[in-house]
């Protein structure tokens, strides 16, 4: 069936250095994606969004780049830091209505 | 900013109970939702609303029911609690945007059933 995942559980980066997470969509007809980030004892938190018409949206230290072609989404974090720490989703609609799909989630451990 | 609110962070209840899991949102938005999150299963969607009064089924909505009498509350109602059911509960709400977009969650109420 469709669905939405991430090709790495684990992600451990050091201090200042980017991060990028990668998420991978089956669905083809995904025209909205977004990236959640989820700090301990907390509910996601909305990082970013991008629509389908767009390859590339920055926000404030962070990049979300689409390629629809091999159906791949990534999050760029720059100088990351220890704040950043948390797990990351990646989500897609296709014009349901806000009906979500999530992906499994990446861990982002921040090394000082 | 957004606020969803859930009224507790940790519940501990006894199989067979009923359990009524409440959410508030104060920015008037229209849709509202309900998820669960299990470690290795990620975020599930157990039902959602479009308006007051209504509901949907989502993915997994067996064991469970839903109410949505005032637009900021929707309040989740597990009918005879089971140890299955124990998770973290997330709600969210969004407003309409056509299906694009962003859900804002609550900081999610961790059950325990016992």
């Amino acid at each position: 069936g469709e669905s939405v995942g991430l090709h790495l559980p684990t992600l451990s980066v050091q201090e200042g250095d980017n991060s990028i997470i990668n998420c991978a969509y089956s669905n083809s007809a995904s025209d909205y994606f977004i990236w959640y980030k989820q700090e301990s004892g907390k509910g996601p938190q909305f990082i970013i969004d991008i629509r389908s018409n767009m390859d590339k949206r920055q926000g404030q230290r962070v990049t979300v780049l689409l390629n629809k072609t091999v159906k791949h989404l990534s999050l760029q974090i720059a100088a990351t830091q220890p704040g950043d720490s948390a797990v990351y989703f990646c989500a897609e609609s296709h014009n349901a209505g806000n009906m979500l799909t999530f992906g499994g989630g990446t861990r982002l451990m921040v090394k000082p | 900013d957004v606020k969803v609110t859930q009224s507790s962070r940790y519940l501990v209840k006894r199989t067979g109970e009923k359990v009524f899991l409440e959410c508030v949102q104060d920015m008037d938005h229209e849709n509202m939702f309900w998820y669960r999150q299990d470690p290795g299963l990620g975020l599930r969607l157990i039902y959602f609303s479009y308006d007051v009064k209504m509901k949907e089924k989502g993915d997994i909505p067996e064991g469970y029911s839903v109410s949505r009498e005032k637009k900021e509350r929707f309040s989740l109602i597990l009918e005879s609690a089971s140890t299955n059911q124990t998770s973290m509960y997330l709600c969210a709400s969004s407003s309409p945007g056509g299906g694009n977009s962003p859900l804002h969650f609550g900081n999610g109420t961790r059950l325990t059933v016992t």
